[in-house]
């Protein structure tokens, strides 16, 4: 099936640090959503994006819809250990299938 | 907020075996999902079920069968369990609009040996 290109796969920052991860893909899609995984449990919703170009916050997370809607990233600011876990886009087709394709992670890890 | 659960966070079972996994939401949702989660491969959708006893298949549906008799309530069967569908597997809903963000349950850890 097909994927979304999710980079980096991980990082390793100190606490305090900003952080920056972003999602491509060649085909276009009029949702994007960021989820954060932590060991053991179920994805859990950031932020949703349902325009192009939608900057969008949540806290200390700010996320954005590309412009060329093929990418999205998302920011973490001031880290703190509890930012720790996996952390996923998923999009959506213009087709409007009711199907999400998804990133494959980012592994991030907090140093205190 | 939304709740999703799935009936069980671990599981261990035997090769051959029969295997059902539930998952129940409560914020009447018309949309169900079943996904597995593998380590570098993210997350595939198995099944989808868009209103109760309809079913799509996913991108690898192949080992699995689905049934949602009741709008709450989507079950994902392994009619014969092998050991390359040990893995992670979530349930999410939606209300129903195509845009809708999907919720997740905690997911169930299944092992076959």
């Amino acid at each position: 099936g097909q994927q979304l290109n999710q980079s980096p796969q991980s990082m390793f920052i100190q606490e305090g640090e900003d952080v920056s991860m972003n999602c491509t893909s060649s085909s276009i899609f009029n949702t994007w959503l960021w989820y954060k995984q932590e060991p053991g449990e179920g994805p859990v919703l950031l932020i949703a994006l349902y325009k192009a170009g939608e900057l969008t916050s949540n806290g200390r997370l700010t996320a954005q819809f590309g412009i060329t809607r093929k990418d999205s990233f998302l920011n973490i600011s001031a880290s703190i250990p509890s930012d720790v876990g996996i952390y996923f886009c998923a999009g959506q087709s213009v087709a409007g299938t009711y199907k999400y394709i998804f990133g494959t992670g980012t592994r991030l890890k907090v140093l205190a | 907020d939304v709740k999703v659960t799935q009936s069980s966070r671990y599981l261990v079972k035997r090769t051959g075996e029969k295997v059902f996994l539930e998952c129940v939401q409560d914020m009447d949702h018309e949309n169900m999902f079943w996904y597995r989660q593998d380590p570098g491969l993210g997350l595939r959708l198995i099944y989808f079920s868009y209103d109760v006893k309809m079913k799509e298949k996913g991108d690898i549906p192949e080992g699995y069968s689905v049934s949602r008799e009741k709008k709450e309530r989507f079950s994902l069967i392994l009619e014969s369990a092998s050991t390359n569908q040990t893995s992670m597997y979530l349930c999410a809903s939606n209300l129903g609009d195509v845009q809708e963000t999907q919720y997740f349950g905690p997911g169930t850890r299944l092992l076959v040996l």
